[in-house]
């Protein structure tokens, strides 16, 4: 597409419930990040893709939290178990390698009751 | 370990008056360095970057930086400050030794911009 694309923009959830994050990235773009950005923390890094692998996942903030991308595309953030803590914007973005600049989506906000 | 601080979480200037966001890096390999501005409810968008070519970069929207690296530092600077420039501006530093963000970005806790008419 013509740009990276988010769903949903806005979800609230239960306490203890799970949810599913999805990033659409740009077509070619072969690399793929997650942010969380958050009132008291700011930006942080989560997980990045190139390709279908994550070569780093020490980002995740707790073993709640898992990532996937298939065909070189989409990707879904799974987090178990909510927490009120994970309350914030995932914010995905794509880009063409190293030195491309990124893409950014329109975020997530996500909110836990 | 990477990382980047960002003085002032506000600053505020006239319309017309130039702007001055500072941003210092602390980088253990040659970095790369990236401004970003966020409007209200929508994501990042790239500014500008800095990838060891020239010093003096310039970015969209009239904005420039200039890396120092004696003073490890990468401030952003516009001449003239228009209305439309009141937004959330972050720095960052390309995480890994990789280089260009390829393996993520570490950024700056970010400053919010404000023009006074």
């Amino acid at each position: 597409g013509a740009g990276v694309s988010q769903s949903p923009s806005n979800k609230v959830t239960e306490k203890g419930k799970d949810v599913e994050l999805r990033c659409d990235p740009i077509s070619g773009h072969t690399a793929l990040y997650w942010y969380r950005q958050s009132l008291g923390q700011g930006l942080e890094f989560l997980i990045y893709f190139q390709g279908n692998s994550a070569p780093d996942k020490s980002g995740l903030p707790s073993d709640r939290f898992s990532a996937e991308r298939t065909g070189g595309s989409v990707s879904t953030l799974t987090i178990q178990r909510t927490q009120q803590e994970d309350s914030a914007v995932y914010l995905c973005a794509s880009s063409l390698g190293a030195g491309g600049g990124y893409t950014f989506g329109s975020g997530t906000r996500l909110t836990v009751v | 370990a990477q990382s980047v601080t960002q003085l002032g979480s506000h600053v505020s200037v006239s319309e017309g008056a130039l702007v001055l966001l500072r941003c210092n890096y602390s980088s253990s390999v040659p970095p790369y360095l990236f401004w970003y501005v966020q409007y209200p409810n929508q994501g990042l968008q790239l500014l500008l970057k800095y990838t060891s070519a020239a010093t003096l970069v310039k970015g969209i929207n009239g904005f420039e930086a200039e890396f120092k690296k004696s003073e490890t530092s990468f401030h952003l600077t516009k001449p003239s400050a228009h209305m439309s420039d009141a937004a959330e501006y972050f720095c960052a530093v390309s995480r890994g030794r990789s280089g260009g963000g390829a393996d993520g970005l570490t950024f700056g806790k970010g400053t919010h911009l404000i023009i006074q008419p």
